[in-house]
């Protein structure tokens, strides 16, 4: 049983530029949780989803970013028009419903210039 | 909102001893999770505690979970130089409900040989 597949593992973009963020859960999970990480900090709630559902999505800036959850597919995590400011490690972890624990992938490190 | 508050949040100390980090939060929960951060790596699961009173030990780590004080206590006995890492906690509100996980900001852990 793979773990959580994120990719890419480290995507540069330019100012302007959109950045798309997949993450596949364990097989069997059908939920998933999106975190940023900035260098030197903790993890930072952006949304949480369930299969073609966004559960809470409190953590997400109001502008440029988006998720989905399609009932086929990976989880994609979508910054439009990304800023220097978006540079940072975004994690996916997944869990299964009334299962208690959530697996990390091992991130995506984006960098805008 | 939920908080998750950890103490303390750089820690240095010499291999052989032992210490106790604490990870406090805001408001009822009964799932409290302890994960560990290798410089650059993902979050590896370490605990899930489930119910007031719940103790775990996985080698010289032993986490406990008081729920009446909304407190959990990672701690480390004898330490040895490979058990540096960031160590988080993470809470959500319980089984019965789809809830986001909240993480402390971490432990950074640095053990001198």
């Amino acid at each position: 049983n793979a773990g959580v597949m994120q990719n890419p593992r480290h995507l540069v973009r330019r100012r302007g530029q959109e950045a798309r963020l997949r993450c596949s859960p364990m097989k069997g999970h059908s939920h998933v949780y999106w975190y940023r990480q900035l260098p030197e900090e903790g993890l930072k709630f952006m949304v949480y989803l369930q299969k073609e559902n966004i559960i809470d999505e409190s953590g997400m800036p109001k502008e440029r970013f988006s998720a989905e959850f399609p009932k086929e597919g990976p989880s994609i995590l979508r910054i439009q028009q990304v800023v220097r400011g978006d540079s940072a490690a975004y994690f996916c972890a997944s869990s299964q419903q009334g299962y208690t624990e959530a697996f990390f992938g091992q991130g995506t490190r984006l960098t805008v210039v | 909102e939920l908080k998750v508050e950890q103490n303390p949040l750089f820690l240095s100390m010499q291999e052989g001893k032992n210490y106790t980090i604490y990870c406090n939060y805001s408001t009822t929960s009964d799932r409290l999770y302890w994960y560990r951060q290798d410089p650059g790596k993902s979050l590896e699961s370490l605990f899930v505690l489930l119910s007031n009173g719940a103790v775990k030990q996985e080698g010289r780590l032993m986490a406990s979970l008081d729920t009446k004080a909304r407190l959990s206590t990672l701690h480390i006995t004898a330490a040895v130089h490979d058990l540096s890492a960031t160590y988080f906690c993470a809470v959500d509100r319980g089984m019965n409900r789809d809830d986001k996980i909240i993480f402390g900001k971490g432990t950074r852990l640095h053990i001198l040989p």
